[in-house]
């Protein structure tokens, strides 16, 4: 079983709140990942870090932020929300260069 | 750059049919290869992999075969259930490079 978790799972919040979506693994991941994702549908990769201090932009551009301050601990903010932030969030680490990625349960996120 | 090209869904199959969704890959080096499924609500979950060429990843009856001289990973499984009903993605070990995804519908 995969130790990975975020929180909350689902969250409703108002237009222009700041928000910040949790994600804890125990596995001592180097590498970590968060994904946007309409239900079922395409994954796009809008952050990720490679260690400590380490954090890039994916694809998708995204008016999010993260932080790489402990290898455990990935957290994803919006400085203000907007009902186009209304999507699922996964978050996904991995060890190696090869090896396979684990994933969060993920947060629902809706935005009204 | 690299990528993955998937199979694009809907698949709507009666139970017990045999299944193959197919992934192709363009990737420097020689990268592991994935499949993941995704129930609704949830996340993805490993279902198999494969980290070389001629290696055949298997789980739940479902198998791929990483194919380096066709840069094929297709996934396939004799016989469907109804619980098999998921979206499944192909990814490369970057997990920068996922697939778009393909709905499976099994029909009991």
């Amino acid at each position: 079983e995969a130790d990975i978790y975020q929180t909350p799972r689902y969250l409703v919040i108002g237009t222009g709140k700041k928000i910040t979506l949790e994600c804890s693994q125990t596995m001592g991941h180097d590498k970590m990942y968060w994904y946007q994702q309409d239900p079922g549908m395409e994954l796009h990769l809008i952050h990720y870090s490679y260690g400590v201090n380490s954090t890039e932009k994916g694809d998708l551009s995204s008016e999010s932020t993260v932080s790489r301050i402990r290898t455990e601990h990935f957290p994803l903010t919006l400085e203000s929300a907007r009902p186009s932030h209304t999507s699922q969030y996964l978050c996904a680490s991995s060890g190696g260069a090869r090896a396979e990625a684990f994933f969060g349960q993920g947060t629902r996120l809706t935005v009204v | 750059g690299d990528s993955v090209t998937q199979m694009e869904g809907p698949v709507t199959l009666s139970e017990e049919a045999f299944l193959t969704i197919n992934c192709t890959y363009t990737a420097t080096g020689y990268p592991s290869l994935f499949w993941y499924v995704q129930y609704p609500g949830e996340g993805l979950q490993l279902l198999l992999k494969a980290t070389k060429a001629d290696d055949k990843g298997s789980n739940k009856g479902f198998e791929a075969t990483y194919r380096k001289e066709t840069t094929s990973f297709h996934l396939e499984k004799g016989s469907v259930q109804v619980s098999d009903s998921a979206v499944y993605f192909c990814a490369l070990s970057s997990h920068i490079i996922f697939g778009k995804g393909t709905r499976l519908h099994i029909l009991p």
